[in-house]
């Protein structure tokens, strides 16, 4: 089946740092990728759909100036978490859909643990 | 959006077949269903998915009542390995967003020795 990575797969930094998170689709090509957040024992919640060579549309809630999402290829979306803090200690998990040829379906990627010291 | 409705745990035993149901009510036409299964600090991964009656794989099989307001994953013979959560998502996965695919609380299994 199709294969979404991503990396790095754990990343602790301190407060006020930024971090980037890389999601890329590895044996398909997928114009939109989708960036999820997930919280200890509770379900994923989608951030953000990143659409190829255009702003990525935010989900209510979601500070698009914090979550940097740039979509600059049909295998690359990334992810920056800006002067993150503890509170944004999470997991954070990506998913794309294929072109054409896998059938439209999401493929998750492995996820990106974030520690926020 | 079609909201799902599943328990949020359920037990077994090794061996035993597990039937986990999701209530979704307000489905529409184009809308598909798909099981997502996740084990801690990792991404979801694709079990099934279908749109009406039976769908079987090599890992479980989907059943679809004809009003299609509700969906049972069956997962025959579980293992240990088999504990996670499973989730259902409703949607139109091939060209719909992924608001449209909102994941709900999921179903925590355990799958006890």
């Amino acid at each position: 089946g199709a294969v979404v990575s991503q990396h790095p797969s754990r990343v602790i930094c301190k407060s006020g740092t930024s971090v980037k998170i890389e999601c890329r689709s590895l044996d398909f090509q997928a114009t939109t990728m989708f960036w999820y957040r997930q919280f200890p024992k509770q379900s994923l919640m989608l951030m953000a759909t990143s659409n190829e060579g255009s702003k990525a549309t935010y989900e209510q809630g979601v500070e698009k100036d914090k979550f940097l999402i740039n979509h600059a290829s049909l295998t690359l979306s990334t992810l920056t978490v800006t002067s993150a803090h503890p509170e944004d200690s999470s997991f954070y998990i990506c998913s794309a859909r294929a072109v054409a040829g896998v059938g439209g379906e999401l493929f998750f990627g492995e996820g990106s643990r974030l520690t926020v010291l | 959006l079609a909201k799902t409705t599943q328990p949020i745990s359920m037990d077994s035993y090794e061996g035993q077949e597990v039937n986990i149901t999701c209530s979704h009510n307000n489905i529409a036409t184009n809308d598909y269903i798909t099981w997502y299964q996740q084990f801690p600090s990792q991404g979801p991964r694709f079990i099934i998915q279908g749109y009406k009656t039976k769908v079987t794989n090599e890992v479980a099989s989907l059943f679809i009542p004809a009003d299609r307001k509700s969906s049972t994953l069956s997962l025959p013979r579980v293992s240990l390995s088999d504990t996670a959560v499973y989730y259902c998502l409703v949607g139109d996965t091939l060209s719909g967003s992924a608001r449209q695919l909102t994941f709900g609380s999921g179903t925590q299994l355990t799958v006890l020795p």
